[in-house]
C-alpha cells in the first residue's frame, strides 16, 4: 500500500527552529515528486513547494519563498518541511502529498498532516 | 498566479439530491489540469477527480467532473451522508500550483 507518514506534532516557542519529516513507503518514492501543503486553523489549503527526492529539486511557492526549507533524504524515503526560526504565524496544520505521475499532477496519496503550534 | 474562485461558498441541500460546485480561474488552466479534493473534518484531502473529469481510484461514480478553459464543475448526482464536506479545486499545470478557497457542503 502506498503511503506517507508524517511525524507528530510539535509545540515550539517563537524563535525556535524545526523539522517536520514525511516518510513514504509501498512505492518507489525517489521516481515521485512531494510535496507540502499548509492549512491555518478553519481556512483552506495553501501550496507551500515540492521537491524531487531523486536530485532533491526544489521549487517553491512565491509566499514561502525564503520562509521554509524543503529537502529530502531518498535513502530513508524521506521529506522534510523546515524553519530557521519560527513564528506565531507558522501554526497550522501541514500536509504531505505524493505528486502524480510528475511536478505538474495531482496530489494522490497524502499524509494524515502534522499540526504545528508556535507561542509567543 | 492562477486565482481558483469557488462558489457558492456554502451550499445547504439534502442526501438525494444533486449538488454542482463550481471553481473558475483567472485564467486559462494549462492541458485541463484540474483536479478535486473532499476534505471532511480532522481527515487529509481525497483526491476526488483529476485532469478535470476522470475520476481517482475508488471514487463512486455519482462524483463527476467537467470544464476546460476557465470554468470547471464538480457534479455530485445523489447525495449520501459521507458526501457533506468541504471541496477544493486546485489547478497543477502552471506555477505556483493553487487551491481554490473551498466550498462547504452541508446538510439541509
Amino acid at each position: 500500500e502506498e503511503q506517507l507518514v508524517q511525524s507528530g506534532a510539535e509545540v515550539k516557542m517563537s524563535g525556535e527552529s524545526l523539522r517536520i519529516s514525511c516518510k513514504g513507503s509501498g512505492y518507489s518514492f525517489s521516481n515521485y515528486w512531494i510535496g507540502w501543503v499548509r492549512q491555518m486553523s478553519g481556512k483552506g489549503l495553501e501550496w507551500v513547494g515540492i521537491i524531487y527526492p531523486g536530485d532533491s529539486e526544489t521549487r517553491y511557492s512565491p509566499s514561502f519563498q525564503g520562509q521554509v526549507t524543503i529537502s529530502a533524504d531518498k535513502s530513508t524515503s524521506t521529506a522534510y518541511l523546515q524553519w530557521s526560526s519560527l513564528k506565531a504565524s507558522d501554526t497550522a496544520m501541514y500536509y504531505c502529498a505524493r505528486l502524480f505521475p510528475r511536478a505538474t499532477g495531482y496530489m494522490d496519496v497524502w499524509g494524515k498532516g502534522t499540526t504545528v503550534t508556535v507561542s509567543s | 498566479e492562477i486565482v481558483l474562485t469557488q462558489s457558492p461558498g456554502t451550499l445547504s441541500l439534502s442526501p438525494g439530491e444533486r449538488a454542482t460546485l463550481s471553481c473558475r480561474a483567472s485564467q486559462s488552466v494549462t492541458s485541463s489540469y484540474l483536479a478535486w479534493y473532499q476534505q471532511k473534518p480532522g481527515q487529509a484531502p481525497r483526491l476526488l477527480i483529476y485532469g478535470a473529469s476522470s475520476r481517482a481510484t475508488g471514487i463512486p461514480d455519482r462524483f463527476s467532473g467537467s470544464g476546460s478553459g476557465t470554468d470547471f464543475t464538480l457534479t455530485i448526482s445523489r447525495l449520501e451522508p459521507e458526501d457533506f464536506a468541504v471541496y477544493y479545486c486546485q489547478q497543477y499545470g502552471s506555477s505556483p500550483r493553487t487551491f481554490g478557497q473551498g466550498t462547504k457542503l452541508e446538510i439541509k
